[in-house]
């Protein structure tokens, strides 16, 4: 049973560029849940969808945007990348009506 | 403001040294307390969700225990490869299964 999967591990950008990370849930999951972990920190929420629908979102700026796709899996777009915005992103999957969230092993994100 | 503060912010302890990790949350209903294990570079792993004050819950040399206002990770007769960071989070009655975390408590284990 695979797990949560992401893509890219590693990325390298330059400041306003823009970036699209992505997300495939583990196996039966159909909400997906996207975070920003800074060094040292602990990880804040960005936004989360189901049913292809955007149904809460963190306090992050609309630069940062997202789609799911009917498969369940998603994505993540930030547009005019700052340096700040340099961080691990993680998706985490789970079920409506669940309420674990797992975790894949993320997409370092590094800006110049 | 919903808020999960985790202490201490780093642990350093001897191989079979057993210790504490804490976690308190001021939250506006807690639908669950959950405890994951987060390995240099790599993405959360789930340990425990604990749901009401009194429930216990372990894993091998791991023991999560939840209060109103407390959560505690206990590490009995710790090895090395039991080092990590130890992530609290809360989720909410109300609202989606947005996570709420703590800063984390780097644990090191030196045999």
């Amino acid at each position: 049973d695979a797990g949560v999967t992401q893509s890219p591990t590693h990325l390298i950008k330059t400041r306003g560029q823009q970036v699209t990370l992505r997300c495939s849930p583990k196996s039966g999951h159909d909400t997906v849940s996207w975070y920003q972990q800074a060094l040292g920190q602990g990880p804040q929420f960005i936004f989360q969808y189901y049913e292809e629908e955007e149904r809460q979102r963190g306090n992050f700026p609309d630069r940062f945007s997202g789609h799911q796709f009917p498969n369940y899996s998603s994505e993540l777009n930030v547009n005019a990348l700052l340096l700040g915005d340099s961080a691990l992103y993680l998706c985490a999957s789970s079920y409506q009506g669940g309420v674990t969230q797992y975790f894949g092993p993320g997409t370092r994100l590094l800006v110049l | 403001e919903d808020q999960v503060t985790q202490s201490p912010e780093a642990l350093r302890l001897q191989e079979g040294e057993s210790s504490s990790l804490n976690c308190s949350y001021t939250v506006s209903g807690l639908r669950g307390l959950f405890w994951y294990r987060q390995d240099p570079g790599k993405g959360p792993e789930f340990l425990f969700t604990l749901y009401s004050a009194g429930e216990e819950k372990e894993k091998e040399r791991l023991k999560a225990t939840l209060t109103k206002k407390e959560s505690f990770l206990h590490i009995t007769a710790p090895k090395p490869e039991d080092s990590a960071t130890y992530l609290c989070a809360a989720t909410l009655i109300q609202g989606a299964q947005k996570l709420v975390f703590g800063q984390g408590t780097r644990l090191t284990i030196n045999p």
